[in-house]
């Protein structure tokens, strides 16, 4: 079945250090892409997405963009801050029959940023 | 606030025990989705459901049953409870079947079993 891998953390950084979180899938199909966070105590919050190949997902200084080449889709932001400690999951569309998708996570990746 | 509601937030049973999850989706979507967390598996999909009908199984237990009601809620039935049962389980919900929307989640329910 379709897959998703992210660097395993935990990934430390300090306050405006340029931050990459990296995600490859396999997929038979053309899925969706997606980035979601999760801050301590909460549950998953939609990041950002894209839809097809070359397509960029950005929100909030975080950008990702949709290579298909690569089966890639890295996580980027040029400054980081304390506020984006949290974990990172990439997901992807699957397809599982009957018309229905459902989301196939990454493990995640656990960020801290330091003063 | 996501606009999905879970509840309990915590539960705490013994093993061999039978528990419900709830959750009431967010207002207007129609699809419910249950995912269980735990540390080494990760986030595993359960099972979905769409306007009251059950559309897709992923890695549920046969112990493990949910249904969605009229109104759209959707409960997850636990039962002969066992200690790797422990884990967080999230429910998410979105308007539509379709592979480009992402889905809400609500906050979670922490089970424990002891």
């Amino acid at each position: 079945g379709d897959s998703v891998t992210q660097m395993e953390g935990p990934v430390t950084l300090s306050e405006e250090a340029f931050l990459t979180i990296n995600c490859t899938y396999t997929a038979t199909g053309y899925p969706s892409l997606f980035w979601y966070v999760q801050y301590p105590g909460e549950g998953l919050q939609l990041l950002l997405k894209a839809t097809k190949a070359d397509d960029k997902g950005s929100n909030k200084g975080f950008e990702a963009t949709y290579r298909k080449e690569t089966t890639s889709f890295h996580l980027e932001k040029g400054s980081v801050q304390v506020s984006d400690s949290a974990v990172y999951f990439c997901a992807l569309s699957d397809y599982s029959g009957a018309g229905s998708y459902q989301l196939t996570f990454g493990k995640g990746t656990k960020l801290s940023v330091i003063p | 606030d996501s606009g999905v509601t879970q509840t309990p937030k915590h539960l705490i049973t013994a093993t061999g025990q039978r528990v419900t999850l709830r959750c009431s989706p967010r207002s207007g979507d129609l699809s419910v989705y249950w995912y269980q967390q735990s540390l080494d598996q990760g986030l595993q999909f359960l099972i979905q459901y769409y306007n009251g009908e059950e559309r897709a199984k992923g890695n549920i237990l046969e112990r493990f049953s949910a249904q969605q009601f009229p109104d759209l809620h959707s409960e997850l039935n636990l039962s002969s409870l066992e200690l790797g049962d422990s884990a967080l389980y999230f429910c998410a919900s979105n308007p539509v079947v379709d592979a480009n929307y992402g889905y809400t989640f609500g906050s979670g329910t922490r089970l424990t079993v002891v």
